[in-house]
């Protein structure tokens, strides 16, 4: 059975770094693709970006020059960093896989618990 | 970006009403659509993908239809652990995309 178990800093101030880290428990890690989204409180669902075992990354162009995601293969780790947060980026932010190879990776199978950030002075 | 429209945003209904939502994208995504259920405070849960597939374990009363631009996921006969919000999204190409979501509630 496939888990996903995220944890960080729950309270930022403006300008901070967000740092969030999502270990994966159980099936292979190397065969998919590592997602982050986030969801404001109350709104929709927004994808920020993806990465794969190798390290080869994808970002949402809107987030792009804040967004860094990193993984740790030997610890089947993936984290993700956003700089010069403010309080729009108040959100729950959740780690996913994407499904499969090709447009499936596109799809999202298994999520993590989710972590609130709150973006506050 | 691919553009994603849910309607309607809310839906009241009772248990055993058949209850169906529609996700529009703002280009054609062949099959590339993948419905999602929420509930408040949990992670989405993944219903359907490629449009029409249902993932493993999701009951047969959830089913998902269409291609190019127009989908729409129909819940055949409502149960009460099925209120909930739910979000399609494209993975045609990047960045993913959501749609806004679509609230069902009870009436």
């Amino acid at each position: 059975q496939v888990q996903l178990q995220q944890w960080g800093a729950g309270l930022l101030k403006p300008s901070e770094t967000l740092s969030l880290t999502c270990a994966v428990f159980g099936g292979s890690f190397s065969a998919y693709y590592w997602n982050w989204i986030r969801q404001p409180p109350g709104k929709g669902l927004e994808w920020i970006g993806e990465i794969n075992h190798g390290g080869s990354t994808k970002y949402n162009p809107s987030l792009k020059s804040r967004v860094t995601i990193s993984v740790d293969t030997s610890k089947k780790q993936v984290s993700l960093k956003l700089s010069s947060v403010t309080a729009a980026d108040t959100a729950v932010y959740y780690c996913a896989r994407g499904s499969g190879s090709g447009n499936y990776r596109g799809v999202l199978d298994y999520w993590g618990q989710g972590t609130l950030v709150t973006v506050s002075s | 970006d691919i553009q994603m429209t849910q309607s309607p945003s809310s839906v009241s209904a009772s248990v055993g009403d058949r209850v169906t939502i529609t996700c529009r994208a703002s280009q054609d995504i062949s099959s590339w659509l993948a419905w999602y259920q929420q509930k408040p405070g949990k992670a989405p849960k993944l219903l359907i993908y490629a449009a029409s597939s249902l993932q493993s374990g999701v009951p047969s009363r959830f089913s998902g239809s269409g291609s190019g631009t127009d989908f729409t996921l129909t819940i055949s006969s409502l149960q009460p652990e099925d209120f909930a919000a739910y979000y399609c999204q494209q993975a045609n190409s990047f960045p993913l995309t959501f749609g806004g979501g679509t609230k069902v509630e009870i009436k």
